[in-house]
C-alpha cells in the first residue's frame, strides 16, 4: 500500500501563478484534509472533505480551493499564488472522523 | 478557536536519558493524539488517547489523556539518537460531519549520542 501520495513533492511559483497539487490515497478512507505547516506555526487545517463530492473550510481557507470528484483523491488549487502562499502542505486521509490520520510527505512550494 | 499550548518548544538530551512533553488546552478534546515528525516526512500517528485518564504505551513511548480532558503529556524513556524529531500534539472533537485535529506548535527533540 502506498497510502498517501502527494504530487509534486518540490514546486516554485511567480507570484500570480496558479497550480494544483494532487493527494491520492489507496486506502478507501472517507475524509481528507489539506493542512499547511509553517515554521513555529504548526500545521493548519486549509480544507478538509467528510466524503466524495463534499469539501468545507477549515481555519486557513482564503486563496485556495479544493475539490473531490473521486473519493481517492483531493485537489487543492491555488489560482493566484501569493508569496505568504510558501509554505510545506500536508494532505492527510482518515477512515472516520474520530480516528487518527495518516498523512502524506509534503509539497514544499515556493512563491517568489 | 481553539488553541494547543505544547512544551517545551525543544528539547537538546543526551542518549538514555527520559523525555516529557505536554500540551494545554483552554477547551475540551474527546481525543488527543500524538505525532513524530522528521525531517521530509509528514507526522507518523504516534499513540491516539479517547478517553479521560487514558494511559497509553507504544513501545518506549507513554502517553495519558488528562483527566480534565484539557492536557496530554508523551513520555519517552531511555531516549535514543532515532528519536530525534518534532513530536506534535493534536487535540479532535468529533461531532456530526465534522472533526478535524487541532495541532500544537510542536517539540523539537535533539538527543546528543
Amino acid at each position: 500500500n502506498a497510502g498517501v501520495t502527494q504530487t509534486p513533492k518540490f514546486r516554485v511559483l511567480k507570484t500570480g501563478q496558479s497550480m494544483t497539487l494532487l493527494c491520492a490515497q489507496d486506502m478507501n478512507h472517507e475524509y481528507m484534509y489539506w493542512y499547511r505547516q509553517d515554521p513555529g506555526m504548526g500545521l493548519r487545517l486549509i480544507h478538509y472533505s467528510v466524503g466524495e463530492g463534499t469539501t468545507a473550510k477549515g481555519e486557513v481557507p482564503d486563496g485556495y480551493n479544493v475539490s473531490r470528484l473521486k473519493k481517492q483523491n483531493f485537489l487543492l488549487g491555488l489560482e493566484s499564488a501569493a508569496p505568504s502562499q510558501t509554505s510545506v502542505y500536508f494532505c492527510a486521509s482518515s477512515a472516520r472522523g474520530d480516528y487518527g490520520y495518516t498523512f502524506g510527505s509534503g509539497t514544499r512550494l515556493t512563491v517568489v | 478557536g481553539q488553541q494547543l499550548n505544547q512544551s517545551p518548544q525543544s528539547m537538546f538530551i543526551q542518549e538514555g536519558e527520559d523525555v516529557s512533553m505536554n500540551c494545554t488546552s483552554s477547551s475540551i478534546f474527546n481525543t488527543w493524539l500524538w505525532y513524530k515528525q522528521e525531517p521530509g516526512e509528514g507526522p507518523v500517528l504516534l499513540i491516539a488517547l479517547y478517553k479521560a485518564g487514558e494511559l497509553t504505551s507504544n513501545g518506549r513511548l507513554t502517553a495519558q489523556f488528562g483527566i480534565t480532558r484539557k492536557d496530554s503529556f508523551l513520555n519517552i524513556s531511555a531516549s535514543i539518537p532515532s528519536d530525534v524529531g518534532i513530536y506534535f500534539c493534536a487535540g479532535m472533537n468529533y461531532g456530526g460531519s465534522q472533526g478535524n485535529l487541532i495541532f500544537g506548535k510542536g517539540t523539537k527533540l535533539s538527543v546528543k549520542p
